[in-house]
């Protein structure tokens, strides 16, 4: 298993509270990622990182902002928790960006309920 | 694609036959393809992946064939045993216009003891 820690596994939150994500990897990839799972959407990408402080938005960013201070850190905040961002949140990471041989690996799942 | 429906499509397999599972990908640039396992409750999980100069992978009890012409991938479980439950999906790997990873809704398998 790829070395990718999420926590929490679980949260249950009030609609308007700020959440935060964390992630941590021990592969010293380059590149990470924050997915959300719902049924009928498959995965979809909220922020990824290429770098420290290099960050950009995925398809669905809105209401998520992330940070990474360290290579091994990925922080996936939602400042104010909406019902609509009830979901499962993976964070991923590669050791390369894009094309041949950009093998995307998973962590085991963060499931936030917002009520 | 990236939107489907509501319900994955299921394949349901009696224990100790071979499975064999489609997906169908978007873009002909892409040029890299993986396949992953999902079970319950747990993040998606690699199995394998090929290239596009590559038509066909084997790995243990796992063949992933692909046929860029009609822009087909499938994935050969064989001798599918109850742990190999879970969903299956597809991911492509786009080359142009930027960086991106499109992965499949799945399908849900099944194995019958």
């Amino acid at each position: 298993d790829a070395g990718i820690t999420q926590s929490p596994r679980h949260k249950v939150t009030e609609t308007g509270t700020p959440v935060t994500l964390r992630c941590h990897q021990t592969e010293n990839h380059r590149y990470m990622y924050w997915y959300r799972q719902d049924p009928g959407h498959g995965l979809r990408l909220i922020h990824y990182s290429y770098g420290v402080k290099d960050t950009d938005k995925g398809e669905v960013s809105d209401g998520y902002s992330v940070s990474r201070s360290k290579t091994e850190d990925f922080l996936l905040t939602l400042e104010s928790a909406t019902s609509s961002q009830t979901s499962v949140y993976f964070c991923a990471i590669s050791e390369y960006g894009r094309g041949s041989g950009n093998t995307i690996y998973f962590g085991e799942g963060s499931w936030l309920t917002v009520v | 694609g990236e939107n489907v429906g509501l319900h994955l499509p299921t394949l349901s397999v009696q224990e100790g036959d071979n499975s064999i599972i489609n997906c169908a990908y978007s873009n002909s640039a892409s040029d890299y393809f993986i396949w992953y396992k999902q079970e319950s409750g747990k993040g998606p999980q690699f199995i394998i992946d090929i290239r596009s100069n590559m038509d066909k992978r084997q790995g243990q009890r796992v063949t992933v064939l692909l046929n860029k012409t009609v822009k087909h991938l499938s994935l050969q479980i064989a001798a599918t045993q109850p742990g190999d439950s879970a969903v299956y999906f597809c991911a492509e790997n786009i080359v142009t216009g930027g960086f991106k990873t499109i992965f499949g809704a799945g399908t849900r398998l099944f194995v019958k003891a």
